[in-house]
């Protein structure tokens, strides 16, 4: 079966960095494209960035770009986001998603909560 | 960017009733070389990550009930459930993966009337 798990977050002062990680099993991963795709507290999704499969490309929202960066290690079957001055307004949960034709697979998702 | 508008932004439908949620691209997301639309459709339950139910516009994903269905072509969707059931109580989601930054609608909450 395809899984994905993120983790990483956590409870960061504004300014401050954290680095997500998203595990994934259970398809050739070095195959796909991935996505970082968050959602604040009570509100709707957002994609954050994506990543080819080599890593060669990656794109971003205006609203992290400079700030965020995505990577992957295709020998540990990972994609990172890897998040530095942090803003309140990246308070959210963040998931990993394979991309594709429609996005099937998602990961539970991992909340970050920015504030002092 | 590509601006995706959802409406309405809530609906109440009766057990058993049809419903239906309309998506409008501010940009044309149909791709001529291969006459697809670069739409998908998700359902979040409170809690849950979203679940993909339609991509193409019009395709079901697989293990999806048939009472979904997508339609619509270019810059105009209709997400139907054609006979709702009580595990269909959601918030529904369009996307465009035509261009990035990928855009998602700003959600449909669908409740029981």
């Amino acid at each position: 079966d395809v899984q994905l798990v993120e983790s990483g977050g956590g409870l960061v002062q504004p300014g401050g960095s954290l680095r997500l990680s998203c595990e994934a099993s259970g398809f050739t991963f070095s195959g796909y494209w991935m996505s970082w795709v968050r959602q604040a507290p009570g509100r709707g999704l957002e994609w954050v960035a994506n990543i080819k499969q080599d890593g060669s490309e990656e794109y971003y929202v205006d609203s992290v770009e400079g700030r965020f960066t995505i990577s992957r290690d295709n020998a540990k079957n990972s994609v990172y986001l890897q998040m530095n001055s942090l803003r309140a307004d990246d308070t959210a949960v963040y998931y990993c998603a394979r991309d594709g034709g429609g996005w099937t697979y998602w990961g539970q998702g991992t909340l970050v909560t920015v504030s002092s | 960017d590509i601006v995706m508008t959802q409406f309405p932004d809530s609906l109440a439908v009766s057990l058993g009733e049809r419903a239906t949620i309309n998506c409008k691209s501010s940009q044309n997301i149909l791709f001529s070389s291969n006459n697809k639309s670069y739409l998908a459709w998700y359902q979040q339950r409170l809690g849950q990550p979203p679940k993909l139910l339609i991509y193409w516009a019009s395709t079901r994903e697989s293990g999806v009930p048939d009472r979904f269905s997508g339609s619509g072509s270019a810059t105009d969707f209709t997400l139907t459930i054609s006979s709702l059931q009580a595990e269909d109580v959601a918030v529904y989601y369009c996307q465009q993966y035509y261009s990035t930054p990928y855009t998602f609608g700003q959600g449909t909450k669908l409740e029981i009337k």
